[in-house]
């Protein structure tokens, strides 16, 4: 099973500010086959990126999807009030399918 | 715009069988290209693959839960359900079903998900 650890565990920003988000594999995923995805609370997960890089529809240019083989990185050019979330990583590369921990997005 | 909704009973009891139903609409089951998911959630925790289905029932399990679990599909009722058996208090979480793309198998449409709990 390929593990995914995502660091940091919360990140304290202010609306403008960049994030830059880490997903860390134990193994590397195969063919950069890489997702992104957005909660926020009570609500369902959101796909935000997949293959690594390719955004998923309406998702907006603020946000870009990148890396491969163990490092993938998620950033947030200038973050907006709607942008404050957990956000997972998930490889579907090799089964099981599995998920990151999450990082917290959280207004500083 | 593909739409997916949860179904089933909110509270079972410990021993039982978890029995829950993803009505689809917006879009066919049968169309192909796809798998039908479940995917689970525990309170304020990360995201678990319980498994997956395709149209024609082949189905796909995450080995932790494989022995208890069973995905089955209807394609005449646009519908895919999920019984996990011998529940217990660590199978209390939110289920949500979900479209996988079955070229990547990420996941692109989302149920609202329903909080199961275990408890007598």
């Amino acid at each position: 099973e390929i593990v995914l650890t995502q660091s940091p565990g919360t990140l304290s920003l202010s609306p403008g500010e960049r994030a830059t988000l880490s997903c860390r594999a134990s193994q590397s995923v195969s063919s950069s086959y890489l997702a992104w995805y957005q909660q926020k609370p009570g609500q369902a997960p959101r796909l935000l990126f997949y293959g690594a890089s390719t955004r998923a529809t309406g998702i907006p240019d603020r946000f870009s999807g990148s890396g491969s083989g163990t490092d993938f990185t998620l950033t947030i050019s200038r973050l907006e009030p709607e942008d404050f979330a957990v956000y997972y990583c998930q490889q579907y590369g090799t089964s099981p399918l599995t998920f990151g921990g999450g990082t917290k997005v959280e207004i500083k | 715009q593909v739409q997916l909704q949860e179904s089933g009973p909110g509270l079972v009891k410990p021993s039982q069988t978890l029995s829950l139903t993803c009505t689809v609409s917006g879009g066919s089951i049968s169309s192909g290209s796809y798998y039908w998911s479940w995917i689970r959630q525990h309170p304020g925790k990360g995201l678990e693959w319980i498994g997956y289905i395709y149209y024609s029932g082949t189905t796909y399990y995450n080995p932790a839960l494989k022995s208890r679990v069973t995905i089955s599909v209807d394609t005449s009722k646009n519908q895919f359900s999920l019984k996990l058996s011998s529940v217990t208090a660590a199978d209390t979480a939110v289920y949500y079903c979900a479209r996988a793309d079955g070229g990547g198998n990420y996941f692109d449409y989302w149920g609202q998900g329903t909080l199961i709990t275990v408890s007598s």
